[in-house]
């Protein structure tokens, strides 16, 4: 079956700093994979989504960005954060119509 | 460009009883799928049912069933006999042609016992 692994769990960072989450995929082959962020409250916003190796469409135009070494890794950076960055990021995968979601990751920005 | 409207923040539920959540949608697009994810409050969102727009049933997945209206741009999740462990966020999505998801700003749901 399929999984999903996001790291870190909880990331308290300061301003300016840089950012990397993670974000593996197992049991299965050349998925889609995205990156969403959730304010406090408030729905998911699609940060980035890749359908292959080195292929990354932007959504919303911010100091992140995002990588895809291997088909089943995605990675999220960021060279300076912002306050604006914290927030709960979660990772998805899909192959064919559903997404299933990794277990996010919550950043605080200080 | 696609949108969901959930138009209910909160909603509290005896346990036991039947509850739904209502879900309208926005799309010129004649193809796209439905989605409901439940948010427990340890933030993984979970998969709960799909609906695509050429079905012409609606959608069941054990106590879960979508109430698919496609002329009204409605998919509403009714829950059977809810739970305790049935509270959490609840979050409506639409993708076009199995791509991105758009989400609603979700349901806040609470079972009393």
């Amino acid at each position: 079956s399929q999984t999903i692994h996001q790291w870190p769990a909880t990331l308290v960072q300061p301003v300016g700093s840089p950012l990397s989450l993670e974000c593996t995929v197992e049991g299965t082959s050349n998925p889609n994979l995205y990156w969403y962020r959730q304010a406090a409250g408030r729905g998911l916003q699609l940060l980035f989504y890749s359908v292959g190796i080195g292929q990354i469409s932007s959504e919303v135009p911010q100091n992140l960005s995002a990588s895809r070494p291997q088909d089943r890794q995605f990675i999220l950076s960021s060279k300076k954060l912002l306050l604006s960055d914290s927030g709960f990021y979660l990772c998805a995968w899909s192959v064919g119509g559903t997404q299933y979601f990794g277990p996010g990751t919550r950043l605080l920005v200080l | 460009a696609q949108k969901i409207t959930q138009t209910q923040p909160g909603m509290f539920v005896q346990e036991k009883e039947a509850v739904t959540l209502d879900c309208t949608y926005d799309t010129s697009d004649q193809s796209y799928g439905l989605f409901w994810y439940k948010q427990p409050s340890s933030g993984e969102m979970i998969f709960l049912i799909y609906q695509g727009s050429y079905d012409e049933q609606n959608a069941t997945e054990g106590r879960y069933s979508l109430n698919f209206q496609k002329a009204r741009k409605s998919a509403n999740l009714v829950i059977s006999a809810s739970q305790l462990g049935d509270s959490a966020m609840y979050f409506c999505a639409i993708a076009i042609r199995g791509q991105k998801l758009v989400f609603g700003q979700g349901t806040r749901l609470t079972i009393n016992p």
